[in-house]
C-alpha cells in the first residue's frame, strides 16, 4: 500500500512559468514531509521541507505547500529553468521514526 | 558537506553469486540507510541501521542483509543475487530525522 503518492508520473513546463508538483499522502500521522529533486546516474539532493505545524515553506525558487486537511503536499518552482528539469520525490516520516518514505516521483521536464 | 560515497557506480553480477555494496559516509552520522530505486515504484526502503551493529528491516529485506560493524560503514548484501534485484541502491545518512538524508551517488547493479 503505497502511503505516498505522487500520481503525475511526468510533467512538461516552459521556461519561466511555474511548475507544480504535486503529493498526496494517506497516513494522518505524518508530521515532517521533505522534497528532494534527482538527476540520472546521480543521488537525491535535498530541496526543501516542511513541518505539519506550517502550512508554507518558501527557499528562493521554491516552495512547498501542506494542506494537512487534503492530506496534500506540493511543490512550486517559480520561475522554471531547464536545469530544474530532473526527477522529484516527495517523502514523509512520522514523528519518533528515522525512516522516511519516498513517493513514485514526477519527472519534470523545462521547456527551453 | 557530508559525503557518502558508495564504492562502485555499475556493478554486474551473475545469479546465485553473494554481493557486497558498501557505503561509506564521512561526518559521524549514526544513522544509514539502504533504498531501492525502480520506474514507477520510487524509493523503497531495504534495511537502516542507527548504531552500530544496530539494524531493521525496511519495507522490503526479503533476499537482503546488512553489516554495520564501524559507524562510518553500511554494507547491503544480496545473499543469492537473482535477476529481480537488478536495480538502482541509494545509501544515505542522516544525522537528525528533520535534516532528511544525504545520499550517495547510487550504485546501478545489473544481476544477469
Amino acid at each position: 500500500d503505497q502511503q505516498v503518492k505522487q500520481n503525475s508520473p511526468s510533467l512538461s513546463v516552459q521556461e519561466g512559468r511555474i511548475s507544480i508538483l504535486n503529493c498526496d499522502y494517506t497516513n494522518s500521522m505524518f508530521d515532517y514531509f521533505l522534497w528532494y529533486k534527482k538527476y540520472p546516474a546521480e543521488g537525491p539532493t535535498f530541496l526543501i521541507s516542511i513541518s505539519s505545524i506550517k502550512d508554507k515553506n518558501e527557499d528562493g525558487r521554491f516552495t512547498v505547500f501542506l494542506n494537512k486537511s487534503a492530506k496534500h503536499l506540493s511543490l512550486h518552482i517559480v520561475p522554471s529553468q531547464p536545469g530544474d528539469s530532473a526527477v522529484y520525490f516527495c517523502a514523509a516520516r512520522t514523528s519518533g521514526t528515522y525512516k522516511y518514505i519516498f513517493g513514485t516521483g514526477t519527472r519534470l521536464k523545462v521547456l527551453a | 558537506d557530508v559525503k557518502v560515497t558508495q564504492s562502485s557506480r555499475y556493478l554486474v553480477k551473475r545469479t546465485g553469486e553473494k554481493v557486497f555494496l558498501e557505503c561509506v559516509q564521512d561526518m559521524d552520522h549514526e544513522n544509514m540507510f539502504w533504498y531501492r530505486q525502480d520506474p514507477g515504484l520510487g524509493l523503497r526502503l531495504i534495511y537502516f541501521s542507527y548504531d552500530v551493529k544496530m539494524k531493521e528491516k525496511g519495507d522490503i529485506p526479503e533476499g537482503y542483509s546488512v553489516s554495520r560493524e564501524k559507524k562510518e560503514r553500511f554494507s547491503l548484501i544480496l545473499e543469492s543475487a537473482s535477476t529481480n534485484q537488478t536495480s538502482m541502491y541509494l545509501c544515505a545518512s542522516s544525522l537528525q530525522p528533520n535534516y532528511g538524508y544525504t545520499f550517495g551517488s547510487g550504485t546501478r547493479l545489473t544481476i544477469v
